[in-house]
Parts: C-alpha cells; structure tokens; sequence
C-alpha cells in the first residue's frame, strides 16, 4: 500500500523567505503524488500534482514541487513566503486500488511578519 | 454553478442518535469518497465508491453505513454517533479517465460534533 509521510507538523517562516515543506513517500509502483492547502474552515484546494510527467511540478500560488525517487521524496516550495500563504498543507499519494488518495498529517505553515 | 456540496455545513447531535450526512456532486464523476480530518492524523478514508451501488470500506469504516444509489449522491449515515466520531468530514469526487487527468475535488466539510 502506498502512504506518505510529511517531516514536521508546524513550520515556521519569515515573509519573504523559502518556503521548504518536506513530503516522502512509500510506494511500490510510480506513484501519482498530490500537494493540497487547506486554509481555515475551508476544503481542500489542489496546490499541484505530479503524474509521471515532468519531475517539476508547478502549481497555483508560485508553489512547485519536485518528484524525486531517488530519495522517494516530494517536497514542496516556494521561493517567497506570503503572509496569505499561512494554512496547513497536505501531501497525498493516490492508492492504486482504490483509486482513493492517502493523505499525510499535514504541516501548519505560520509565516511571520 | 457545478460542484460538490455537502450538507448541513455544521450538526450538533447526541450520543446515540443515528445522523446523515449528504453529499451532491454535479459532474457525474464515477468515483466518490468520504473522509474525515481530525488533528494530527490528516484526512482517513472511511468508505469510497467506484460507480452507483458499488462501495466498499476504507481505512475506518467501523459505525459508517454508506450507499449510493444515484451516481450523484453518496450519504454517509452514522448509525448510532459516538464522541469519537467528533470529527470534520469532507466528500471528494473523482474523475475517471487516463492517469494524467485524475483530478479529486473536496465539498467544504461537514463539521460533526456528537455531545
């Protein structure tokens, strides 16, 4: 079964500075790997995603990711942090079975003035 | 304007009571999914639906009845609501088609508190 695993369930950063939220993953077929933002009492809003095409992935609101099996990792970025960017994040990775995605347990970004 | 929508957006209900949540999408997307969010364990799935009265369980099915006899709806029924079904529960849909093109979109949640 294939599951993700995010590294650090709150971060912390300057307005202005990297964005760095790191995403692994576990997998024993190419996965199709999903970044979501869910700002408060809202949905989720799909960021990107990577479906084995280009190993860059870029998305909405200046975000990208890149797919990297070697290191079997997918972490998101952006180079210049928002105040509106301040939300929580979610990797997924699509469960080939079920066609359903797994989710990790998210990272809370705060982005200080 | 098409979409996914839940309903109710809020439920207060008591320990016991059996309570349904709704869920309508537009797009006759053939995949349907139920989870809920709750801290520090991201989104779970409870049940999914591969196409009108095809469903089977996810990761915490245990206390959730589903069915889906219209592709459009998928209502999960809490049968009988405990304190730990306090929860929030978002709906997605799934397109079906090449790999390239999967796309999941979420309704806006249906915050669940059982008292």
């Amino acid at each position: 079964a294939q599951s993700v695993t995010q590294l650090g369930s709150h971060v912390s950063v300057s307005e202005g500075a990297l964005v760095l939220l790191r995403c692994n993953y576990s997998s024993s077929v190419p996965p199709y790997l999903f970044w979501y933002v869910q700002y408060p009492n809202q949905g989720l809003q799909l960021l990107l995603k990577y479906t084995s095409a280009a190993t860059l992935v870029k998305g909405i609101n200046g975000f990208e990711a890149e797919f990297k099996k070697s290191e079997t990792s997918f972490h998101l970025t952006k180079p210049s942090a928002h105040m509106s960017d301040a939300a929580e994040y979610f990797c997924a990775v699509r469960d080939t079975g079920r066609r359903a995605l797994t989710f990790g347990s998210g990272t809370r970004l705060q982005v200080q003035p | 304007d098409a979409g996914i929508t839940q309903s109710p957006r809020y439920k207060i209900t008591e320990t016991g009571r059996q309570v349904t949540l709704m869920c309508h999408q537009t797009w006759s997307h053939s995949y349907m999914f139920w989870y809920r969010q709750d801290l520090g364990h991201g989104l779970r799935l409870i049940y999914y639906s591969a196409a009108a009265d095809i469903t089977d369980k996810g990761e915490v099915p245990d206390g959730y009845v589903v069915s889906r006899s219209k592709t459009e709806n998928f209502p999960l029924t809490l049968e009988s609501a405990t304190r730990s079904q306090t929860s929030v529960y978002f709906c997605a849909s799934s397109e079906s088609g090449t790999a390239r093109n999967y796309g999941y979109t979420f309704g806006s949640g249906t915050r669940l508190t059982v008292v």
